[in-house]
């Protein structure tokens, strides 16, 4: 089945500067990442996603690339606010009929004012 | 209006005892999930739910069963419950489409402690 990577585990930023989260994936079939930050106390809620036939996606201060060839996608935040302190996480799906994402072990993103 | 809710936030129970999480959308969605999130904030799927039948039950104990009376509900029972089973339950939903990809709805889980 599917394994997803996720690193780092934890990363600690400061306010203004970019945070980098980076996972990959061994399926090749997986045509799906999404990516869930999860506060404290709350359900993870979908960020931003990407299919794989766009290499980056990017919505405001945030932005995804893929890369099919390595198995590996991104997630960046630019300008990052104490707000963006969350879990994140990064997840993977071949995305045909019932398929299920199968999800990174998590980044806690801590930013400090 | 909260799009995926589920019942009760807390459960707080001795082990041995049987208990029910309860789970509604309102999103008109046509599947829906259960998902184990342990400590180390790990995500599992546990089952998944397409208008009221089961299409996917990874490796969970018998003890654990869902029902879903409609395509807008589905609830857990666990039965005769363990220590190990302490951990926050997660109701998800999502509307299956042609290309599949549907983005998960998330609640906002249900911690369960078994003491």
């Amino acid at each position: 089945g599917e394994n997803v990577e996720q690193h780092p585990s934890t990363l600690s930023v400061q306010e203004g500067d970019s945070a980098v989260i980076k996972c990959t994936y061994s399926d090749s079939a997986s045509n799906y990442f999404p990516w869930y930050k999860q506060e404290l106390g709350k359900g993870p809620q979908l960020i931003i996603d990407i299919r794989s036939n766009v290499g980056e996606k990017k919505d405001q201060r945030i932005a995804v690339t893929l890369n099919k060839t390595a198995k590996h996608f991104s997630l960046h935040i630019t300008e990052t606010q104490p707000e963006d302190s969350a879990v994140y996480f990064c997840a993977a799906s071949k995305g045909s009929g019932y398929s299920t994402l199968t999800f990174g072990k998590g980044t806690m993103l801590l930013v400090s004012p | 209006d909260t799009a995926v809710s589920q019942t009760p936030k807390y459960l707080v129970t001795q082990m041995g005892n049987d208990k029910s999480i309860k789970c509604e959308q309102n999103l008109g969605h046509d599947t829906m999930y259960w998902y184990k999130q342990d400590s180390k904030k790990f995500l599992k799927i546990m089952f998944s739910y397409n208008n009221k039948e089961l299409i996917i039950n990874e490796t969970v104990p018998n003890r654990f069963s869902p029902k879903s009376p409609d395509k807008a509900h589905l609830n857990l029972h666990i039965n005769s419950l363990e220590l190990g089973d302490s951990a926050v339950y997660f109701c998800a939903s999502s509307q299956t489409n042609p290309l599949g990809n549907s983005p998960l709805h998330f609640g906002n889980g249900t911690r369960l402690t078994v003491t």
